[in-house]
């Protein structure tokens, strides 16, 4: 069984502060890292797929990194506002099988 | 990106009944997904439905609890047999795109009594 974390396992943000949370991973046979956005009702949308070691890629005031050889990446949002209010979920992939999921961060934003 | 719709969006089910999702994709694709997250856990990929074949079941799960139809590249169905409590979960179907991206449905959310 593959050990995905995420933590905190839920944060509570004041509107406009910046955040960030985290996803560790086995770094062994890594292929790739999704990040994924779930909002209460709708389908998980996703934000990034991440590759390579030192990766990092930014969606607006989402932004998110990538340590391979460490096994953990970081998922940042600035300037938080309401419509952020989801649970992120991290799935890396190992050896180009499936994805193994996280449990999530849920994020609240207090507005 | 792929569009995917799932029926009934949510239900309420008696113990020892069974309850059939059905999941529609608005392209045709070759590997559906069944997953499923039981509250306060992850998301589990219960199994891959291919159309033509039999489904490819994780461990841990089993056809005769969950299963699976695959009629054609655009539709899939689970059915959760035999219903227990500890089938409450939100039951999801996935699809993958080009570049590793994996889309979903949004979601049934079963609650079994």
């Amino acid at each position: 069984i593959l050990n995905v974390e995420q933590s905190p396992q839920s944060l509570h943000v004041q509107e406009g502060d910046s955040t960030n949370f985290t996803c560790s991973f086995p770094s062994s046979n890594f292929y790739a890292l999704h990040w994924y956005r779930w909002e209460t009702a709708k389908s998980p949308e996703a934000l990034f797929v991440m590759t390579l070691n030192g990766d990092e890629k930014k969606k607006g005031r989402i932004s998110a990194t990538l340590n391979t050889k460490e096994g953990y990446s970081y998922l940042y949002i600035k300037g938080s506002q309401p419509e952020d209010s989801a649970t992120y979920l991290c799935a890396p992939r190992f050896g180009n099988e499936k994805l193994t999921f996280g449990t999530g961060t849920r994020l609240t934003i207090i507005p | 990106s792929a569009v995917i719709s799932q029926k009934p969006s949510r239900d309420i089910c008696q113990r020892g009944t069974s309850l059939t999702i059905q999941c529609q994709v608005d392209s045709q694709v070759t590997m559906m997904f069944w997953y499923r997250q039981q509250p306060g856990q992850s998301l589990t990929l219960i199994a891959t439905a291919n159309q033509g074949s039999e489904a490819t079941y994780e461990s841990g799960f089993v056809i005769d609890k969950f299963p699976i139809s695959r009629p054609n590249l655009t539709f899939s169905t689970l059915t959760v047999s035999n219903m227990s409590p500890e089938d409450s979960s939100i039951y999801l179907c996935s699809v993958e795109g080009q570049g590793y991206e994996q889309f979903f449905g949004p979601g049934t959310r079963l609650t079994v009594l």
